[in-house]
């Protein structure tokens, strides 16, 4: 079935430091969506990606969309402590409104 | 009710038992879904329901059970339950585009 992985599984960095987490699909994705959790908290929404090529940025944060439309990235620039959680990235089905979650990228920092 | 609400917040269960977690929404969302969280293998989806009255199954739906008589609510029942069901559930809405999902605080659950 439809698949989506997402490396690394864990990272620890230094607060300052830089943070990427990758995901890639095995299929053709409508569109990629990127959400953060918390520590005992539940998944929020941090943003959707549709177009080939796309890139979109959030203060600290960038986010890609691969040409193809099967990979993705995140990446973090100079981490702070409140950039503790875990990253996830889900891949939108062709047709369909279900989301293919990623195993989830853990990232801590040390202050 | 802002959001999404699920009950219980956790709960341990005996193997056997049967076991409906409850979700509600307040936004109107026509797609609703379920997910459990296990360490490592990051959200799996076990039904979803694109809007009221229809429902689908998704990565993992064996053991588990949903309805959808409305628009706010979308039960998840365990018949019998059985120690790998041991996870976290989470509930989700969003709106008919698949746009943005909306999570519910989680319920722990535990069988025994």
């Amino acid at each position: 079935g439809q698949q989506v992985m997402q490396i690394p599984q864990y990272q620890h960095v230094q607060e300052g430091e830089d943070f990427t987490t990758y995901c890639n699909s095995s299929t053709t994705l409508s569109n990629i969506q990127w959400y953060k959790q918390r520590p005992g908290g539940h998944p929020v929404f941090l943003i959707q990606l549709v177009k080939s090529g796309e890139v979109k940025k959030q203060k600290r944060l960038t986010f890609q969309f691969g040409e193809a439309k099967k990979n993705s990235s995140l990446h973090i620039t100079a981490t702070q402590t409140t950039d503790v959680g875990t990253y996830f990235c889900a891949g939108g089905i062709q047709g369909a409104q279900k989301l293919v979650f990623g195993q989830g990228t853990r990232l801590t920092i040390n202050p | 009710i802002a959001g999404i609400t699920q009950a219980p917040t956790s709960q341990i269960l005996a193997a056997g038992r049967r076991m409906t977690l409850r979700c509600t929404q307040d936004m109107r969302h026509n797609a609703m879904y379920w997910y459990r969280q296990d360490l490592g293998l990051g959200l799996r989806l076990i039904h979803y329901s694109n809007t009221a009255g229809t429902t689908g199954k998704g990565e993992v739906p064996d053991g588990y059970s949903v309805s959808r008589a409305n628009t706010d609510d979308f039960p998840l029942t365990l018949a019998s339950a059985v120690p790998s069901q041991t996870s976290v559930y989470f509930c989700a809405s969003s709106d008919l585009y698949g746009n943005e999902q909306f999570f519910g605080p989680g319920t722990r659950l535990t069988v025994l």
